[in-house]
C-alpha cells in the first residue's frame, strides 16, 4: 500500500503526559499537512511542511504542540502536557508539488486524554 | 472572512432515491472546491474537485457537483443512493492566497434507508 500511513491509530493517555504521532506521506509528495478533527466537526488545519520546512502554523497550534519533518520524508507531531481538550482525531495528508491542493489523507490517529 | 457552510448536518434518504448535499462558500476570490467522503474508521477520500474548468464536475461512485459562482454554491448530487453511500461528506475549499490549506465545512452525515 503506497498511501499515507499514520502511527499509532489509537492512543489513550493520561492528562499531563506527552504523546508523539508519526505520519509517513506518499513517497513522492513534498508537502505534508496536519489537521485535527473533533467529534462532529470537519477537520481543521494545524500546520504544513514543504519538504523539511514548516511554512505555516495555525493559531490552533499552541506552544504545547510541535511538529517536525527532519528529512523531508516522515513527520512527527508531539503534544506536551496533554489536556482533555486535546482529545481528537489527528489527520495527516500529503500532496505533490505540482497539484498541491489535491491532498491525500491517512487514516488518522485518535487521541483520547483521560 | 473566508468560510464554507454545509447547510445540512444530517440527510436521510431511501436507497434508490436522489441525494442532495448543499454547500455554500464565502470568498472574494474564486476558490478551488472539493468534496471528500469519510467512511467510519477510514481516511478521507476525494470524491471530486472543481478547479476552474467545467462547472459540472463528475466524481467517483456516481456523484457529481455543480459550481455556481453567482450563488457561491457547490452542491453535491447523486441520482440514486446506494447503501454504501452512508458516510460523512465534507465540502472543502482551497484558497490559493491562503497557502493552499484546506478549509472544511462542518460535514453532512448521510443515512441511507433500505
Amino acid at each position: 500500500d503506497t498511501g499515507v500511513s499514520q502511527d499509532p491509530r489509537h492512543k489513550i493517555t493520561k492528562r499531563g503526559q506527552n504523546v508523539t504521532f508519526r505520519c509517513d506521506p506518499i513517497s513522492e509528495h513534498n508537502r505534508l499537512y496536519w489537521y485535527r478533527q473533533t467529534l462532529g466537526q470537519g477537520p481543521e488545519f494545524l500546520t504544513y511542511f514543504q519538504n523539511e520546512a514548516q511554512l505555516e502554523k495555525s493559531r490552533l497550534l499552541s506552544d504545547r504542540f510541535s511538529a517536525e519533518r527532519p528529512k523531508g520524508s516522515f513527520s512527527t507531531l508531539e503534544i506536551q502536557r496533554t489536556e482533555q481538550g486535546d482529545s481528537a482525531m489527528y489527520l495527516c495528508a500529503s500532496s505533490p508539488m505540482t497539484v498541491h491542493y489535491e491532498q491525500y489523507f491517512g487514516p488518522g490517529t485518535r487521541l483520547t486524554v483521560t | 472572512a473566508q468560510s464554507v457552510t454545509q447547510l445540512d448536518s444530517h440527510v436521510s434518504v431511501s436507497e434508490g432515491t436522489p441525494v442532495l448535499l448543499r454547500c455554500n462558500y464565502s470568498s472574494s476570490y474564486s476558490p478551488s472546491l472539493f468534496w471528500y467522503v469519510q467512511h467510519p474508521n477510514k481516511g478521507l477520500q476525494l470524491l471530486l474537485k472543481y478547479t476552474s474548468a467545467a462547472t459540472l464536475v463528475k466524481g467517483i461512485n456516481g456523484f457529481e457537483a455543480e459550481f455556481k459562482k453567482s450563488e457561491t454554491s457547490f452542491h453535491l448530487t447523486k441520482p440514486s443512493a446506494h447503501m454504501s453511500d452512508a458516510a460523512e461528506y465534507f465540502c472543502v475549499v482551497v484558497w490559493r492566497a491562503a497557502g493552499n490549506k484546506l478549509t472544511f465545512g462542518g460535514g453532512t452525515r448521510v443515512l441511507v434507508k433500505p
